[in-house]
């Protein structure tokens, strides 16, 4: 059984530019969650993707957006880049949408300069 | 707001001590409570899931507890050893948070051989 991957593994990117984050799920998953985690705290919320459909979003401007495609891998787009995006993105997937482990995938580093 | 508070921030510990990592949160109405281990720079490691209606998971040296109505939940790590030491952060699935986890900062454990 594959375990949840994402690429690429580091980036670095400059103000005002546009990044995408990949996600493949662990087998059998349909849904995936994507995390933000700054230097020192704990991952939060960004969206979560259920059967291609958004189902659930923290407290993100509408410059972070994302996708689920057909075999349930996902995307994380981020527009016009800040300083403060710079963390690591972390994706989960699980068997569901609600009341279930979810799996983590190794994370983007993701620096902005 | 659910907030989740973890305790202490940072330990320090002799091999083969038994240790207690704290985590509280203020909203009682929660799912589950998750622990996981994040490595520096890494993904989480799921260690041990407890539905609302349970009062404790072990797997192996682990031991988690939950006391729902109190908010508070510790992980007991029996015998430590140097290859635990990792940041262990603790998230809950809230009933009015949709399938979001919120984290805890995290305690970053160090045991000493």
């Amino acid at each position: 059984e594959t375990g949840v991957t994402q690429s690429p593994t580091h980036l670095i990117k400059t103000r005002g530019q546009q990044v995408t984050l990949r996600c493949s799920s662990q087998s059998g998953h349909n849904t995936v969650s994507w995390y933000q985690q700054a230097l020192g705290q704990g991952p939060q919320f960004i969206f979560q993707y259920y059967r291609e459909e958004e189902n659930g979003r923290g407290n993100f401007p509408p410059r972070f957006s994302g996708l689920q495609f057909p075999n349930y891998s996902s995307e994380l787009n981020v527009n016009a880049l800040e300083l403060d995006d710079s963390a690591l993105y972390l994706c989960a997937s699980s068997l569901g949408p609600l009341q279930e482990t979810q799996y983590f995938g190794p994370g983007t580093r993701l620096l902005v300069l | 707001k659910q907030e989740v508070t973890q305790i202490p921030a940072a330990l320090s510990v002799p091999e083969g001590e038994n240790l207690v990592l704290n985590c509280s949160f203020t909203d009682s109405a929660i799912y589950n409570l998750q622990w996981f281990r994040q490595d520096p720079g890494k993904g989480l490691t799921s260690l041990l899931l407890i539905q609302s209606s349970q009062r404790e998971q072990t797997s192996g040296r682990l031991n988690a507890s939950l006391d729902k109505s109190s908010g508070r939940s510790t992980l007991y790590i029996a015998a430590s050893q140097p290859g635990d030491s990792a940041t262990y952060l603790c998230a809950v699935e809230g009933e009015t948070s949709g399938s979001r986890l919120t984290f805890g900062e995290g305690t970053q454990l160090t045991v000493n051989p």
